[in-house]
């Protein structure tokens, strides 16, 4: 069955850099776009990033564009967060989500991680 | 403020039906663009629900159903069950900001 499973979370400093994993197995990984979702304490669900199958095409949302960075390395079945400049408001549950359609265009998550916590606080 | 709007919080008793609106704009639902829906315990990761308007993957109950008109689109509950106690959120696609977007949520309580 689809397991996805993140590590690399933690607490953290305002401005600091945290890369977040997430390994992926009971599928073919490179057959997939991936979604990065995130939840802050007590809130819904933001969406963040997305990265194409083979890694060519990658969207973010407006809140993280220029900080965060989305990859993939399909050798490892494992995606990739990057995030930079990190802030108060990034605290949040973060989860690699398997994106289902096309991304740019209609797609959906069919299968979730069990999510990894970001806590930036100095 | 979210994308897409969702009613904070719906009950029922069991047995009842309830539905959860969700209101979007002309470049997301509106625009014909799919809405998919995701049932959310505490604590645990969301799990899909609805895609594409009114299919349930494998494992889902026919209990469970969604509709969309014009902007707008709406998740429906029969029988309801004490463990139908959840978070529910709509997600969809915004050609505006070229990227998913979510409703806020809505905490359905029975009662």
């Amino acid at each position: 069955q689809v397991q996805l499973v993140e590590s690399g979370g933690g607490v953290v400093q305002p401005g600091r850099s945290l890369r977040l994993s997430c390994a992926a197995s009971g599928f073919i990984f490179s057959n997939y776009p991936m979604n990065w979702v995130r939840q802050a304490p007590g809130k819904g669900l933001e969406w963040v990033a997305v990265i194409s199958f083979d890694g060519n095409n990658i969207y973010y949302a407006d809140s993280v564009k220029g900080r965060f960075t989305i990859s993939r390395d399909n050798s490892k079945n494992t995606l990739y967060l990057e995030m930079n400049s990190l802030r108060g408001d990034d605290t949040a549950v973060y989860y690699c989500a398997r994106v289902e359609g096309v991304i740019g265009d209609d797609n959906w998550v069919d299968s979730w991680g069990q999510g990894t916590l970001v806590t930036v606080s100095s | 403020q979210s994308v897409l709007t969702q009613p904070p919080s719906v009950s029922g008793a069991p047995g009842q039906r309830v539905t959860i609106s969700c209101t979007g704009s002309s470049s997301n639902i509106g625009a014909d663009y799919a809405v998919h829906w995701y049932q959310q315990f505490p604590g645990t990761a969301p799990r899909l629900l609805i895609y594409g308007n009114n299919n349930r993957p494998s494992g889902v109950p026919d209990r469970f159903s969604g509709s969309k008109s014009g902007t707008s689109a709406s998740l429906a509950i029969t029988g309801l069950q004490a463990d139908d106690e959840a978070d529910y959120y709509c997600q969809s696609y915004d050609s505006s900001l070229r990227g998913s977007v979510f409703g806020g949520g809505t905490k359905l309580t029975v009662l």
